[in-house]
């Protein structure tokens, strides 16, 4: 069954530091988005992608964030200065249109020390 | 702005007994409704999903839930839980227009199941 691949699962870097998360979605997917899961809190939404453009993002996606798909498979998530609130479970998702399922990944842990 | 509210952050229930999980939802128009379940170290995945058609939705594994606009909820149930069901259940809802994968997370429920 297609999924959502994720990497690294999980990673540390200290504050400061860019990092950036990947992510494979499922090949025939045309829209892919980044949630993120701060501990004990809810799974916020951060950032909807398609046709090589941004066509949403919350409050949360400043300047610090940016999202790219390099090449055909990948897609990533940038953060430029991670802060120690950057820690968080990041979660990667695809759909095939904007109004279908999308399909998540099993998340990246990100602590920032 | 749109919330989801799920009461009860841990429900504990024995296997075989009625599994329900609660869910609400603020919004002046009927939105789309999901459940997702996450399993210890997996991802999110999709239970259900209410996208106005039918108010009793099926889903995976025995799932059902059943929207009641009259009280803006969503809940979760299954007649009988099983160990395996034992995860992290996430109300969602987005609104109608702009897509369905813009999902707003109630802050999840998690259920455990004794034998």
């Amino acid at each position: 069954e297609p999924e959502v691949t994720q990497t690294p699962s999980h990673q540390v870097t200290q504050m400061g530091q860019e990092v950036i998360l990947r992510c494979v979605p499922i090949s025939n997917h045309l829209y892919f988005y980044w949630y993120r899961q701060i501990l004990g809190q809810k799974v916020e939404f951060l950032v909807s992608f398609y046709n090589n453009e941004i066509s949403e993002k919350s409050e949360i996606f400043d300047d610090q964030f940016s999202v790219e798909r390099p090449d055909g498979s990948n897609f990533t998530l940038k953060i430029r200065s991670t802060k120690l609130e950057d820690s968080a479970m990041y979660f990667c998702a695809s759909s095939e249109s904007l109004n279908t399922e999308a399909f998540f990944g099993q998340g990246t842990r990100l602590t920032v020390v | 702005a749109q919330s989801v509210t799920q009461l009860g952050s841990h429900v504990s229930v024995s296997e075989g007994a009625l599994v329900l999980l609660r869910c609400n939802y603020s919004s002046s128009v009927p939105p789309y409704l999901f459940w997702y379940v996450q399993y210890p170290n997996q991802g999110l995945q999709l239970l259900l999903k209410y996208t106005s058609a039918a108010t009793l939705v099926k889903g995976i594994n025995g799932f059902e839930a059943e929207f009641k606009k009259s009280e803006t909820s969503f809940h979760l149930t299954k007649p009988s839980a099983h160990m395996s069901d034992a995860a992290e259940y996430f109300c969602a809802v987005t609104p109608l227009s702009g897509g369905y994968n813009k999902l707003i997370f109630g802050a999840g429920t998690r259920l455990a199941v004794h034998p």
